[in-house]
């Protein structure tokens, strides 16, 4: 079946450090790859996605590469801001437009 | 342009009682879903729609939860009777989805989400 795991939070990070968040998943056929994030008191929203093998998702200083050999989607940002403490969830979409979610990974970013 | 609406924002019943949440989905969007979130953990998809068909409804537990989508625009998922294991937020979210022409954005806009507390 269908599934998307992501690391184990919370995560604690100082502002400017360097953030992965990893993402593997599960699925049949080729499925687009999304990261959606949720701020604290709001609703969730996407942040990026990929539709195909090699593509590279990109918003607001975060990346990340649709890897179809190692069925991965790690989140990356090279310097992060107490603005982008959130929970973080990768999803995937099936070619039936079923949109799954992984379990989400918290992040805390400290002055 | 108008986002998800969905109401009521929030929802305070006992076991076994039941409960309706209704959701207006972004106009022209063919694809309405409904998920559950339980604290601390990710959005659980529980019936999809497309248009006022249902495309999955594989995790929706029908002996309580029912779900429709009348003229293929608004929602109502309803659950009766009540389980305290159902406390969570009730978020819908609505796409494009396949209808679009292409393969569509595949992004997902949702609603604030109703959250339900059974005691």
């Amino acid at each position: 079946g269908n599934s998307v795991t992501q690391m184990e939070g919370p995560v604690t990070l100082s502002e400017e450090a360097f953030l992965t968040i990893n993402c593997t998943y599960t699925a049949t056929g080729y499925p687009s790859l999304f990261w959606y994030v949720q701020y604290p008191g709001e609703g969730l929203q996407l942040l990026l996605k990929a539709t195909k093998a090699d593509d590279k998702g990109s918003n607001k200083g975060f990346e990340a590469t649709y890897r179809k050999e190692t069925t991965s989607f790690h989140l990356e940002k090279g310097s992060v801001q107490v603005s982008d403490s959130a929970v973080y969830f990768c999803a995937l979409k099936t070619s039936y437009d079923k949109v799954i979610f992984g379990p989400g990974t918290s992040l805390s970013v400290i002055p | 342009e108008a986002g998800v609406a969905q109401s009521p924002r929030y929802k305070i019943i006992e076991k076994r009682q039941s409960v309706a949440f209704w959701c207006n989905p972004i106009s022209g969007h063919a694809t309405l879903y409904w998920y559950q979130q339980i604290l601390g953990q990710g959005p659980k998809l529980l019936i999809q729609f497309q248009n006022n068909g249902v495309v999955d409804d594989s995790q929706l537990p029908k002996d309580r939860f029912s779900a429709e989508r009348l003229k293929g625009v608004d929602s109502t998922l309803k659950i009766q009777p009540a389980k305290l294991e159902d406390s969570a937020v009730y978020l819908c979210a609505s796409s494009l989805g396949r209808t679009s022409g292409g393969a569509g954005t595949g992004e997902l806009f949702f609603g604030e989400g109703s959250r339900l507390t059974v005691l």
